[in-house]
């Protein structure tokens, strides 16, 4: 099956600085999705980009499918964008998803 | 336009038990997943349901069953519990477009 790698699996920042996370999987895929979980267990969908670019204030998104690789920018960070990042993809859009590992960030003030 | 809503947020069950869960997708969306995350195997596909029709299956034990109903509404049912199976359990619509969207939750625990 489509392994997913995601890197790094921690992250600290202090608030204000940028950080770019990656997410790597192994074969072609037709749905990726990148999540914000939230403390209290929610996975909050933050991009749908199985392709090219996204931005949503101060988080963007990029995947290339051909190189099998999309990574999420978060800009000026804050306190509340701790949590866990998941990247997930599927093969096509009725299939199931396929999480990575993770990235835990953590912003302090 | 509501979200997916899952009940009840937490459970606590003894060992041997059964217990049910269920999952409201977005109106309009006719497919439902479930997922289980635990700390040490992460995020795990469980089934699918399409249409009260499951399409899809993981790789989990008969004691995980689940149905869909005529209003797309899902349910998950796990027999005899054990105590690997404290787990936060997530659920998942999805319509043709813009991938999935989950609930909060419900976080099952089993003493």
């Amino acid at each position: 099956g489509i392994q997913v790698e995601q890197s790094p699996p921690d992250l600290i920042l202090q608030e204000g600085a940028n950080s770019t996370l990656r997410c790597n999987f192994s074969d072609s895929v037709n749905n990726l999705q990148w999540f914000h979980q939230n403390p209290w267990g929610q996975l909050i969908n933050l991009f749908y980009i199985p392709s090219g670019t996204k931005q949503n204030g101060r988080l963007s998104a990029t995947t290339v499918a051909t190189e099998r690789y999309s990574l999420l920018y978060i800009s000026s960070s804050q306190t509340t964008d701790s949590g866990v990042y998941f990247c997930a993809v599927s093969r096509y859009n009725t299939d199931k998803l396929i999480f990575g590992t993770g990235t835990r960030l953590q912003v302090f003030p | 336009k509501a979200g997916v809503t899952q009940t009840p947020r937490y459970l606590i069950k003894t060992r041997g038990q059964q217990v049910t869960l269920s999952c409201s997708p977005i109106s309009g969306h006719r497919s439902v997943s479930w997922y289980q995350q635990t700390p040490g195997q992460g995020l795990q596909f469980l089934f699918e349901y399409f249409s009260e029709t499951q399409r899809n299956k993981g790789n989990f034990p008969g004691r995980f069953s689940g149905r869909q109903f005529s209003n797309s509404r899902s349910e998950m049912n796990v027999s005899t519990l054990e105590l690997g199976d404290s787990a936060l359990y997530l659920c998942a619509s999805s319509g043709t477009v813009n991938g999935y969207t989950f609930g909060s939750g419900t976080r099952l625990t089993v003493v």
